[in-house]
């Protein structure tokens, strides 16, 4: 498709258990973004690709959590020993480059047993 | 302090009223503002840019106070599609990421 891709767009899990999520951005985008809503709350940060580098993790809450990006393309943000707290919609966008306008996938939709 | 704090209301209003949201930022640093529309289970989209002058999109005007770190946004002739949380949104000054207010919640009934 031609916009940004996230699976899966639903998991639960149980307290403990790791996750990964995935973001395929629309072709040729170079910066990839991921943020977490947590329920009526606003988007809050996590952390910015651009190509295969993250230039910018200061929005990773713990050490839990961590990312990478392969090919300048599709990102997996992993989840370790998953709290309650972590449940939350994780949002993934992208955009051509640094700066220009973010268009964002579906979200998944993460709950935590 | 948030770095970018809004009312999160909700407003409730009638079809056709005007209603005007406000947002206000802490890093005086800030360059790029944007208001975007999220409705409800859905992702945000960018609704629009937000610049020095002031700017309009047909019912919607956008405005920026630098000197008091203020954005609003001013929604004429309310539409029932127009329901949807509004998220005041300022660029950080390292690579592009946004930082999100909490969002307004907005109501329009007929």
């Amino acid at each position: 498709g031609a916009g940004v891709s996230q699976s899966p767009s639903n998991k639960v899990t149980e307290k403990g258990k790791d996750v990964e999520l995935r973001c395929d951005p629309i072709s040729g985008h170079t910066a990839l973004y991921w943020y977490r809503q947590r329920l009526g709350q606003g988007l809050e940060f996590l952390i910015y690709f651009q190509g295969n580098s993250a230039p910018d993790k200061s929005g990773l809450p713990s050490d839990r959590f961590s990312a990478e990006r392969t090919g300048e393309s599709v990102s997996t943000l992993t989840i370790q020993r998953t709290q309650q707290e972590d449940s939350a919609v994780y949002l993934c966008a992208s955009s051509l480059g640094a700066g220009q306008p973010q268009h964002f996938g579906d979200g998944t939709r993460l709950s935590i047993l | 302090r948030k770095e970018v704090e809004q009312d999160p209301g909700p407003f409730n209003v009638p079809e056709g009223a005007t209603v005007a949201f406000n947002c206000t930022y802490s890093n005086s640093a800030s360059q790029s503002f944007f208001w975007y529309r999220q409705d409800c289970r859905k992702e945000p989209k960018l609704l629009m840019s937000v610049y020095s002058s002031g700017n309009e999109d047909g019912r919607f005007t956008a405005q920026l106070n630098r000197a008091s770190q203020y954005i609003s946004l001013l929604i004429r002739d309310s539409k029932l599609s127009d329901s949807a949380t509004y998220l005041c949104v300022v660029k950080g000054n390292q690579g592009g990421k946004l930082i999100f207010g909490q969002g307004t919640e907005l109501s329009v009934k007929p």
